[in-house]
């Protein structure tokens, strides 16, 4: 079946330390997304990709590094710069210009900072 | 810039009453989507209606529908006969453009409502 997922579902980290999220779809998509969402709070765009080797900045990008190598693919790397890592992370997929009229969600990663 | 908001962090409704959630969006683009998920405590996000800027009906899908008031900039979600299950969060959303085929644009959410369905 058609999807987006993303591994693990639960991650702990130690302060100080890299982790690497991982983001992959089969439905072909062109766009995709990353969002941090905070308890009780609204998703805020982290970065997103139109296209293959290309990506732009969402509004809380510091402390978060992604690549896009692969149409299918998109890791986002939370680094030591980034203060407060601890949140539910979603990744979703699109191609509102295909005349798709949704972006599919991941079931999302919730990291803890130990 | 792009932004969107809900004033409304929670709701009460009691069940079986139709229940409306406000939303208001800015943009400068001619070319747009307004979109409502709903976030069970799962966490999950589930789509459920879509609005683009020069669509000449107002969405509807079984018992939501979305009050899109172009001159208003404003798309609030209505649900008819509010259910148990209905009880969650729920998103309302924008994207710009796109300005070419499979072009995503930029999609930014708002803050939330929590909706909770009293028996």
């Amino acid at each position: 079946d058609g999807g987006i997922t993303q591994s693990p579902k639960y991650l702990f980290r130690k302060e100080g330390q890299n982790v690497t999220l991982s983001c992959e779809q089969n439905l072909n998509h062109d766009a995709m997304y990353w969002y941090r969402q905070d308890p009780g709070q609204g998703l805020r765009l982290i970065y997103y990709s139109q296209i293959v080797n290309d990506f732009q900045k969402g509004d809380i990008a510091e402390g978060y590094s992604v690549s896009r190598e692969k149409k299918e693919s998109f890791p986002l790397t939370v680094t030591s710069a980034q203060k407060n890592p601890t949140a539910f992370y979603l990744c979703a997929s699109s191609n509102f210009g295909g005349g798709v009229r949704e972006a599919f969600f991941g079931q999302g990663t919730r990291l803890t900072v130990v | 810039a792009q932004k969107i908001t809900q004033t409304q962090p929670g709701m009460f409704v009691q069940e079986k009453e139709a229940v409306t959630l406000d939303c208001t969006y800015d943009t400068s683009d001619p070319s747009y989507g307004l979109f409502w998920y709903k976030q069970p405590s799962s966490g999950e996000m589930i789509f459920l209606i879509y609005q683009g800027s020069y669509d000449q009906q107002n969405a509807t899908e079984g018992r939501y529908s979305l009050n899109f008031q172009k001159a208003r900039k404003s798309a609030n979600l209505v649900i008819s006969a509010s259910q148990l299950g209905d009880s969650a969060m729920y998103f309302c959303a924008m994207r710009e453009g796109p300005r070419g085929v499979n072009q995503g644009g930029k999609l930014i959410f708002g803050q939330g409502t929590e909706l909770s369905v009293k028996p």
